[in-house]
């Protein structure tokens, strides 16, 4: 199995509502990835997980929690958020040390925020 | 820290002509760098990456990209483009051993029949 899952493929939610996105990989890698991507511009660094444990968050807001429980899940966590959190959230995996093989990615969750 | 530039917003070129896609990048030591693409509405494919070696690297899809320490620079090309090949086109840069990839603004490629 040589890809990332990412569920759900759309999703639309108030700005009280509290969801969650979630990323399944079964290729053994160790680190993975949530990037944000607004219409027309690159992936954003939101949060990377190194042997489950968080090890870089890009100053995102408290809104956006993420979660490890194993090494082949990632959730996003939602709650409260803005109409200008609307983008597509990509998750990728790799292994650790990542920038020595490429990342592979989900086809992502679009997300809208009304 | 890492960055890097690719100086063109969009490109169109016609289908069966040669493509060049131009990415700088700016980082103190030996970079890590990557090309990948997206399609509409998609996740990211990687095409190609180099680490160290031979400066002209071979990817998928028919594409190659060079290594100019030089210049540095990491261009993209292929020397006859598809109608396919449309998409939008990222190049990036990762430090070695770390987990912090960074992607340029990417370069939108429209091919015309």
């Amino acid at each position: 199995d040589t890809e990332v899952t990412q569920t759900p493929k759309h999703l639309v939610m108030g700005m009280t509502n509290k969801k969650s996105l979630k990323c399944e990989q079964h290729m053994g890698h160790r680190a993975m990835y949530w990037y944000k991507q607004k219409a027309k511009k690159p992936p954003e660094l939101m949060f990377v997980y190194s042997y489950e444990k968080l090890s870089i968050n890009e100053s995102v807001p408290s809104r956006f929690s993420p979660e490890c429980p194993n090494s082949s899940l990632l959730n996003l966590h939602l709650h409260a958020l803005q109409p200008e959190d609307s983008a597509l959230y990509l998750c990728a995996s790799s292994q650790v040390g990542g920038a020595n093989y490429g990342y592979t990615f989900g086809s992502g969750t679009r997300l809208t925020v009304v | 820290a890492q960055s890097v530039t690719q100086p063109d917003i969009h490109i169109t070129v016609s289908e069966g002509a040669s493509l060049e896609l131009r990415c700088n990048y700016s980082y103190g030591a030996t970079p890590y760098l990557f090309w990948y693409v997206q399609s509409p509405g998609q996740g990211l494919q990687l095409l190609l990456k180099y680490f160290s070696g031979d400066t002209l690297v071979q990817g998928i899809k028919g594409f190659e990209a060079e290594f100019k320490r030089s210049q540095s620079s990491f261009n993209l090309r292929k020397p006859s483009v598809h109608w396919s090949d449309a998409a939008e086109y990222f190049c990036a840069v990762g430090p070695q051993d770390n987990n912090d990839m960074r992607f340029g603004a990417g370069t939108r490629l429209t091919v015309k029949p």
